[in-house]
């Protein structure tokens, strides 16, 4: 069965970065996307951003341009999410979902990493 | 702001009919983007409901259906249960924004 597992919570002060994980089973790794949503405290859901597992593109919101990194490694069917410069306004649930179709919808979900960021 | 519009809250009685409305424009649905929508129990990850405007996944109960025309669609709950009572979601893909994008979500409330 599909799978998307994540690393555990993270807490990080003000200015540091954070790199969460999304090791994927069940699926062929590299026949789907894997795209980056969060979610704030009491909050909607908010687009971060995307990897082509096969080729490596990415894409990333505009919002978070310049901020996030995306990467995967294929050999160990994981994806990750590097978001640096936190502020508050970070702290969230970060979910990786996999890409399904193009444009896509996100058909399997990962548990969701909270991360903290305070002083 | 989010680019797509949903009603913050809607509700009805058990074994009512209730629809979610999820407003776009030009750029997404009247791009001809497909819209999807998922569910979202408070403290769990979201769940697929409906995917490609009409389509159920596997699993998903028939009594939840979606619709699309022109820059809008809607999420039509029928038979409402108490187990529905959760948060839903609108997404599609934007091309100005060359993203994906959300609602900012609907609260059902099963009275």
């Amino acid at each position: 069965q599909v799978q998307l597992v994540q690393s555990g919570a993270e807490v990080e002060k003000p200015g540091a970065s954070v790199k969460v994980s999304c090791k994927a089973s069940g699926y062929t790794f590299t026949n789907y996307a894997i795209h980056w949503v969060r979610q704030a405290p009491g909050q909607g859901l908010e687009w971060v951003g995307w990897i082509n597992t096969g080729t490596g593109e990415r894409k990333y919101s505009q919002k978070f341009q310049g901020r996030v990194t995306i990467t995967r490694d294929t050999s160990a069917t994981t994806a990750y999410m590097e978001l640096s410069s936190l502020g508050s306004e970070d702290t969230a649930v970060y979910y990786c979902a996999r890409g399904e179709g193009y444009p896509w919808n996100f058909d399997y979900w990962g548990q969701g990493t909270l991360v903290t960021v305070s002083s | 702001q989010s680019v797509l519009t949903q009603p913050p809250s809607v509700s009805g009685a058990p074994g009512q009919r209730v629809t979610l409305s999820c407003a776009g424009s030009s750029s997404n649905f009247g791009a001809g983007y497909d819209v999807h929508w998922y569910q979202q129990v408070p403290g769990t990850a979201p769940k697929l409901l409906i995917y490609g405007n009409t389509n159920r996944p596997s699993g998903v109960p028939d009594r939840f259906s979606g619709s699309k025309s022109g820059t809008s669609a809607s999420l039509a709950i029928t038979g409402l249960q108490a187990e529905d009572e959760a948060d839903y979601y609108c997404q599609s893909y934007d091309s100005s924004l060359s993203g994906c994008v959300f609602g900012g979500g609907t609260k059902l409330t099963v009275l």
